[in-house]
């Protein structure tokens, strides 16, 4: 069965610093996709970012980055230039590339402190 | 463009009365559904999935069922609450073969009392 770990539950960041969240996962599968969501304190969930697992380059969105280590299954989240609307849940998640179920782990608490 | 809508926002209900959430999605056809749970402090666990009317998938033995009766409704029911069942729930949509990630509803915060 997948899992997700973020072993993380709380993190802050002084605002325009940069922070790196962690994720890892247990997966026999090749074929499948990363996610990281933002839930801030409204707990609507928003995709920040995703990674096919294919694919050797990292994915980038804006201030936002990963760290994808196939091997060591491990997918990390970089937030640079941290922003106070950057204060939220985030949570990886894990989805098979012939399943339809999103796993997420149990999330981390970021704080940007001004 | 699509959207998907969720109701009602908060609910206060008492153990053992029935239950009834509704999520639309507006702006695709055919979409995968979801129906999540997260209880405080936690992550989401999946309760049950659709890929198309009438095929609900439970990933979780419990007290709630599902219902998507047409092709961009899904309806998570109970016939009688319990205490355990208090939570945040979040329904999301995905296109059919693709992975781009789930789009979720704005979530409804259950209590049950």
């Amino acid at each position: 069965a997948q899992t997700v770990t973020q072993s993380q539950p709380e993190m802050s960041v002084q605002e325009a610093e940069t922070v790196t969240l962690s994720c890892t996962y247990d997966t026999s599968e090749s074929n499948y996709y990363l996610f990281w969501y933002k839930q801030p304190p409204s707990r609507q969930m928003i995709l920040v970012i995703r990674q096919e697992a294919y694919k050797q380059q990292n994915a980038t969105e804006n201030r936002f980055s990963v760290n994808f280590q196939k091997a060591a299954k491990s997918f990390s989240l970089k937030i640079s230039d941290s922003q106070l609307g950057d204060t939220a849940m985030y949570f990886c998640a894990y989805r098979s590339g012939g399943a339809n179920n999103l796993f997420f782990g149990t999330g981390t608490r970021l704080t940007v402190i001004p | 463009s699509q959207t998907i809508h969720q109701w009602p926002a908060t609910l206060v209900q008492p153990v053992g009365s029935p239950l009834s959430l509704e999520c639309t999605v507006e702006g695709t056809s055919n979409p995968n559904l979801y129906w999540y749970r997260q209880a405080a402090g936690r992550g989401l666990q999946l309760l049950f999935y659709s890929v198309g009317i009438g095929q609900i998938s439970s990933e979780v033995p419990q007290n709630l069922s599902a219902s998507r009766p047409q092709d961009r409704q899904f309806i998570l029911s109970s016939k009688k609450l319990l205490l355990s069942d208090s939570g945040f729930y979040l329904c999301a949509w995905s296109e059919q073969g693709l992975a781009r990630g789930y789009t979720f509803g704005s979530g409804t915060r259950l209590t049950v009392v």
